[in-house]
């Protein structure tokens, strides 16, 4: 998995409570993103990240934050979890954009009660 | 709207036979087209990338080719095996000035390979 770990791997959660997942990496590249993955659609892109401290929304950004305070790295906070956040949440990197590959973690299952 | 349709949606086929799984994508302006392996409860990984002036491209038992007039790819596995059961994902990048990637996927082509 190119170095990247996310955690927790798997979460229960009740709606309207708070939840951090984070995505660490070892190889420090400059760009980090979190994806979300849900039958009938594909990967769809939440948030990304160009640098420390700078950070960018996705298509899907309702409900979710982001930080990145260290290049390793990359924090996604649902602030009150609801329902229609139960997902498969992907981490990915790449050492640029444009045409470089993106190496994506393992996944994190959350499932929002 | 950017959107990349793949087809068929699943495929079971006997180990040992050779498949061919489709995209269609109306991503513009195009910069390239990946395709991606995703096994049951692992994140995706890359197999080829193809850019506009490519029309085909080798990863051992996979070949993708790219038809950049009708908006056309595809991915051809030869001779499968058991471990070739996965989804398989084309994704399709925009061309986008500003930092970040503008990618679009497709939602999956899931193969079973039965012995």
């Amino acid at each position: 998995d190119a170095g990247i770990t996310q955690s927790p791997r798997h979460k229960v959660t009740e709606t309207g409570t708070p939840v951090t997942l984070r995505c660490h990496q070892t190889e420090n590249h400059r760009y980090m993103y979190w994806y979300r993955q849900d039958p009938g659609h594909g990967l769809r892109l939440i948030h990304y990240s160009y640098g420390v401290k700078d950070t960018d929304k996705g298509e899907v950004s309702d409900g979710y934050s982001v930080s990145r305070s260290k290049t390793e790295d990359f924090l996604l906070t649902l602030e009150s979890a609801t329902s229609s956040q139960t997902s498969v949440y992907f981490c990915a990197i790449s050492v640029g954009a444009g045409t470089d590959t993106q190496y994506f973690g393992p996944g994190t299952r959350l499932t929002v009660l | 709207k950017n959107q990349v349709e793949q087809s068929p949606q699943s495929l079971i086929i006997l180990e040992g036979k050779n498949c061919t799984l489709q995209c269609n994508y109306t991503v513009s302006p195009f910069s390239n087209l990946r395709w991606y392996k995703q096994d049951t409860g692992r994140g995706p990984v890359s197999l080829t990338i193809m850019t506009f002036s490519e029309n085909t491209k080798s990863n051992g038992r996979y070949t993708a080719t790219l038809d950049a007039d009708t908006k056309q790819s595809s991915l051809h596995i030869t001779a499968s095996q058991l471990s070739d059961s996965a989804s398989y994902i084309c994704v399709v990048r925009a061309e986008k000035k500003s930092s970040g990637d503008k990618l679009t996927f497709g939602t999956g082509t899931r193969l079973a390979v039965r012995p």
